[in-house]
């Protein structure tokens, strides 16, 4: 079974740092997919960055970047030069690449940007 | 601009009755898929479908159902609302390609009382 893990319930960091958002996962399949999303209070669900695991490359969009360790079964996300309004909840997500994989989140991690 | 949509965005409602939140995406999207979230557990997996006349259920179908009539519309509807089932609701649609990016909607908070 498929499973995400982000240890970090909440996290305070000081605004213009860089931050990294902890995720490990578990998983048989030879060939997926991680995601990271951000969740503002408003509540709607802002899909950030993906990772294909047959990636050499870490992706990178904009100040998100995601440190991809295929051997560690890691995909940390990393903010570079934090903002206030990166203050949000974010999720790690993952799922397999075979047509009936579903994406599973992980509990999240509640990030606050102090000014 | 394509979107997908959310009614209602807040409903409140009584045990036992039948509710129906409903989901309307404009993207084209084969897959529709619906979460709820709580504190504590992320966002769990309900019922999802990768077509018309195509569902399948997720981790936590119990107490709910759907159908897919059309490619535009995945309703949720919950048979017998129990206080269990008060959570935030999300629905969510994607391509179907590779990356299978998800577009959410911006949710249904649902209280049973």
């Amino acid at each position: 079974a498929q499973k995400i893990t982000q240890t970090q319930p909440g996290m305070f960091v000081q605004e213009k740092e860089a931050v990294t958002l902890d995720c490990t996962y578990d998983t048989s399949d030879q060939s997926y997919g991680l995601f990271w999303y951000k969740q503002p209070s408003s509540g709607e669900m802002i899909f950030l960055i993906y990772q294909g695991s047959y990636d050499e490359q870490n992706a990178t969009e904009g100040r998100y970047s995601l440190n991809f360790q295929k051997a560690r079964k890691s995909a940390n996300l990393v903010i570079s030069a934090s903002q206030l309004g990166d203050s949000a909840m974010y999720f790690c997500a993952m799922r397999g690449l075979n047509r009936d994989d579903k994406i599973i989140f992980g509990k999240g991690t509640r990030l606050h940007i102090l000014p | 601009d394509a979107e997908i949509t959310q009614s209602p965005r807040h409903k409140i409602t009584e045990t036992g009755r039948q509710v129906t939140l409903a989901c309307h995406q404009t993207w084209n999207h084969n897959n529709m898929f619906w979460y709820r979230q709580d504190l504590g557990h992320g966002l769990r997996l309900i019922h999802y479908s990768y077509g018309v006349q195509d569902t399948n259920k997720g981790e936590v179908s119990d107490g709910y159902s759907v159908s897919r009539s059309n490619t535009e519309d995945l309703p949720l509807t919950l048979e017998s609302a129990a206080s269990s089932q008060t959570s935030v609701y999300f629905c969510a649609s994607s391509a179907g390609t590779e990356i299978n990016e998800q577009f959410f909607g911006p949710g249904t908070r649902l209280t049973v009382l």
